[in-house]
């Protein structure tokens, strides 16, 4: 089974402080895929990043960067200089179990509240 | 369409009463997704179809919940003899390929927020 766990349920920070959302996973496949999504209040999932199990490499765009750390199970997102347009609730989740199409494990989400 | 589009966005309805649900997907996407977004469950994959088809059902809660997908491209959740515990978010979701690796992307629509008094 898949499972998926975000400890931190909520997040408020201040404008310009950055911000690291956990994501600790779990799986026996060897092959998966990871993602973060981010729903604003809009109610859309928008994808922000995909990573498979293979690539272990740390990934930067703009103020974004992820860390994935295979030996710690781990899939942190860190948003550095956090803006008022970074709240939303942001979600880790897990592609695995042989599936070959997205179905999706998600965990239960971060809420970010970011304060002018 | 430029986004998956859902309707209704929102929907009340009285316990017993059935209810449909509609999702019209990015054109082109051959895959097709419903999840469920609940303050109990969080969100949780329903259904998957690649075209017509749906090879995965697994995520339906019981057989009160029924999905179609006509012509390759619109779907239809049909929810029978609603419940309160039904009361959620439903997104649908598209992808271009379906049958590939797990690495697919799912764009997401808004969602219909139903509500069952």
């Amino acid at each position: 089974a898949q499972k998926v766990t975000q400890a931190q349920t909520e997040i408020s920070v201040v404008e310009k402080e950055d911000v690291t959302l956990d994501c600790v996973y779990e799986t026996r496949d060897t092959t998966y895929y990871l993602f973060w999504y981010k729903q604003p209040p809009s109610g859309e999932l928008v994808f922000l990043i995909r990573r498979n199990s293979f690539d272990e490499q740390n990934e930067i765009s703009g103020r974004y960067s992820w860390n994935f750390q295979k030996s710690t199970s781990s899939f942190n997102f860190t948003i550095t200089a956090s803006q008022v347009v970074d709240s939303a609730v942001y979600f880790c989740a897990l592609n695995a179990g042989g599936t070959s199409y997205g179905k999706l494990t998600f965990g239960q989400g971060t809420i970010l509240t970011v304060h002018p | 369409g430029a986004g998956v589009s859902q309707s209704p966005s929102n929907k009340v309805t009285e316990k017993g009463k059935d209810v449909e649900l509609r999702c019209d997907p990015i054109s082109g996407h051959t895959a097709l997704y419903w999840y469920r977004q609940s303050l109990g469950q969080g969100l949780e994959f329903l259904i998957y179809f690649q075209g017509n088809s749906a090879p995965d059902k697994s995520g339906l809660p019981s057989d009160r919940f029924s999905a179609e997908r006509t012509g390759g491209s619109v779907s239809t959740l049909t929810i029978q003899r609603t419940q309160q515990e039904d009361s959620a978010v439903y997104l649908c979701a598209s992808s271009l390929v379906g049958g590939a690796s797990g690495a697919n992307v799912l764009t997401f629509g808004a969602g219909s927020r139903l509500t069952v008094l």
